[in-house]
């Protein structure tokens, strides 16, 4: 089956800064890689995605990128504010979603 | 819509114990799934449903059943308790987006905290 790996698994920033988060999987078959945002004591919120025919995708300050040959796709936050500050989570879906052991998000004021 | 919804919030089983998480969804959602989420691990698949009458099995499906006799509702039984299966459990469904590249965009439920002392 597919294999989705994470990192960093923390990550701590300065508001105003970017963060990036990169994901690896292990499945050819995977077509769509979707980001989900967690806050604590919520459910996991889709934030952006991403599909195997696009390299790249941007929605405000948020960005995602995807390397099908090398099998990697990345999450860009740029201009980073203390709401931002959740675990945020990628997937890769052949057709059901593997998801990433979770980046614990810190932004600091 | 309510979206997809799960009952109860919480729940305190001891061991031996069974109950049935409930999920429902209100989107005419072709494709359900069950996750649990444990700290450092992410959320792993425990069964799926691509559609009424149709069930299989996930990452981690051993000591759950599934069914799924209607569209709406996709019940999550665990059968003999155990503390191993103290965890936060959401629900999820899915939908296939149309077009080039075609996918399934997923949603999740509030989920379900439930400890099994």
């Amino acid at each position: 089956g597919e294999n989705v790996e994470q990192h960093p698994s923390t990550l701590s920033v300065q508001e105003g800064d970017s963060a990036v988060i990169k994901c690896t999987y292990s499945d050819s078959a995977s077509n769509y890689f979707p980001w989900y945002k967690q806050e604590l004591g919520k459910r996991p919120q889709l934030i952006i995605d991403i599909r195997s025919n696009v390299g790249e995708k941007k929605d405000q300050r948020i960005a995602v990128t995807l390397n099908k040959t090398a099998k990697h796709f990345s999450l860009h936050i740029t201009e980073t504010q203390p709401e931002d500050s959740a675990v945020y989570f990628c997937a890769a879906s052949p057709r059901q979603f593997y998801f990433g052991t979770g980046t614990s998000l810190t932004v600091i004021p | 819509n309510a979206g997809v919804t799960q009952t109860p919030k919480f729940q305190v089983l001891k061991t031996g114990q069974s109950m049935t998480l409930q999920c429902a969804q209100d989107m005419n959602h072709e494709y359900m799934s069950w996750y649990r989420q444990d700290p450092g691990m992410g959320l792993r698949l425990i069964h799926y449903s691509v559609g009424a009458g149709i069930t299989d099995q996930g990452e981690v499906p051993n000591g759950y059943n599934v069914s799924r006799s209607t569209t709406e509702d996709f019940p999550l039984r665990l059968l003999s308790a155990a503390p191993s299966q103290t965890s936060v459990y959401f629900c999820a469904s899915s939908f296939r987006t149309s077009g080039m590249g075609s996918s399934y965009e997923q949603y999740f439920g509030p989920g379900t905290r439930l400890t099994v002392t």
